[in-house]
């Protein structure tokens, strides 16, 4: 199965401090069909997960453009530029290149 | 609007079979790439993917809980069931279904997810 590693664990920031999540796969998530199926998601306290980026770097519709994503092959990135309050709770990168489908341990993005 | 909700026992005794629902709205499954899936997240944890099932029926299964899931849907497309055999202490989680397009499994649209406790 590919391991989806997340660093750090933990992030704590000030409103309108930019931070970025690491996310480093143990395969690399290029497809045979050229798309890289890395996925970011967000999870608010008591809540569901939900989309903000797909296809690495491709901003789901609604999601505010102070969330990006970069990256290729083994390692990627999600950036905030700019916190702010709501945007604390645990993120998570999904990867649906190779089955079975998996999720990175999250980072908890707390207020300093 | 895309909607999903899962249903469940709540609460179940060890050695026993599991049995949830997803019910939908919004799209249909018979959607030519449309997937949903089956994840689980107990308490403080990070998300498993469980199994899912494609808008042509194909089913796909976690390898390390395999043999203990079955996925299925009903003929008009509005439901999805999971059934996990012989569980235990370790099975108690919160039970999210969510929909992606195939390939790709981006999850775009979850449920509310419903929480099952395995306990005797």
């Amino acid at each position: 199965d590919v391991v989806l590693t997340q660093t750090p664990p933990t992030l704590s920031a000030t409103i309108g401090q930019s931070v970025s999540i690491s996310c480093r796969s143990s395969q690399s998530l290029l497809h045979s069909n050229g798309n890289t199926y890395l996925h970011w998601l967000l999870q608010r306290p008591g809540q569901s997960p939900q989309l903000l980026i797909y296809l690495v770097s491709r901003l789901e519709s609604g999601v505010p453009n102070r969330f990006s994503g970069s990256g290729s092959g083994t390692d990627f990135t999600l950036k905030i530029s700019g916190v702010e309050a709501e945007d604390l709770g645990v993120y998570y990168c999904v990867q649906g290149t190779h089955a079975p489908w998996t999720f990175g341990g999250g980072t908890k993005l707390e207020l300093k | 609007q895309v909607t999903l909700k899962e249903s469940g026992p709540g609460m179940l005794q060890p050695s026993k079979t599991l049995s949830l629902t997803c019910s939908f709205s919004g799209f249909s499954l018979s959607t030519s790439g449309m997937v949903v899936s089956w994840i689980r997240q107990p308490s403080g944890k990070s998300l498993e993917w469980l199994a899912a099932i494609d808008w042509d029926g194909d089913k796909y299964y976690n390898p390390s809980l395999k043999s203990r899931l079955t996925v299925s849907k009903d003929t008009s497309n509005t439901q999805v069931f999971l059934k996990i055999t012989s569980v235990d202490i370790a099975d108690t989680a919160t039970y999210y279904c969510a929909r992606s397009w195939y390939p790709g499994l981006e999850f775009a649209y979850w449920g509310q997810g419903t929480l099952v406790t395995v306990s005797s």
